[in-house]
């Protein structure tokens, strides 16, 4: 079965500071790999996804992510963290197994907070 | 602007009561989903439905119900057999097609409570 771990509940950073968020997968096929961004009271916004083209894949508001096959891992950073960049983020792999093809699973979610 | 709604964006729940939750979607897709957002157990897939007419079980379907009669709309209904109920609920919808390359898009979701 397919999973998505996301090491750290919370991650704290000061303003102008690397973000990183960490994210490793599970799955016994090429996968599908998103991440969203959710900020207080509101849904889920795509920030970027690998759909196995370019493995460094760039998103909005300055973030990337590098697909490493090797490590399963799809990592989240942002070279300089901004104030509004204060959010939960979550990494997602798409289902590749009968009809849940489409289906997203979720971690559990990852709260950014930026000091000043 | 294409989007998917939410209503309401509140809602309280008496004991024994059922409660509907509304989609709707004008971005044209085939697939919807319903997700439960607990704090800190990220989301849970609820129904999913890929295409009008039909629909599946997600992974915590008990004390939920769905139906998908157009293809703009899936309500949500927490029945009373829904013990905690107590939860964010957010409904998506994607393109579909079975390849799974595809980002679901997310409504701004309905908090639901107890009385």
């Amino acid at each position: 079965a397919q999973s998505v771990t996301q090491l750290g509940s919370h991650v704290s950073v000061s303003e102008g500071a690397l973000v990183l968020l960490r994210c490793n997968y599970s799955s016994s096929v090429p996968p599908y790999l998103f991440w969203y961004v959710q900020y207080p009271n509101q849904g889920l916004q795509l920030l970027l996804k690998y759909t196995s083209a370019a493995t460094l894949v760039k998103g909005i508001n300055g973030f990337e992510a590098e697909f490493k096959k090797s490590e399963t891992s799809f990592h989240l950073t942002k070279p300089s963290a901004h104030m509004s960049d204060a959010a939960e983020y979550f990494c997602a792999v798409s289902a590749n197994y009968g009809g849940s093809q489409g289906n997203l699973i979720f971690g559990k979610g990852t709260k950014l907070s930026v000091k000043p | 602007d294409g989007g998917i709604t939410q209503s309401p964006k509140y809602l309280f729940r008496k004991e024994g009561q059922n409660v509907t939750l509304s989609c709707e979607q004008n971005l044209n897709h085939d697939a919807m989903y319903w997700y439960r957002q607990d704090p800190g157990q990220g989301l849970r897939l609820i129904y999913y439905s890929q295409i009008v007419n039909d629909f599946q079980k997600g992974d915590i379907a008990e004390g939920y119900s769905v139906s998908r009669e157009k293809k703009e709309s899936f309500p949500l209904t927490v029945t009373s057999a829904q013990k905690n109920p107590t939860a964010f609920y957010l409904c998506a919808s994607s393109t579909g097609g079975g390849a799974g390359n595809q980002p679901q898009h997310f409504g701004d979701g309905t908090r639901l409570s107890i009385l």
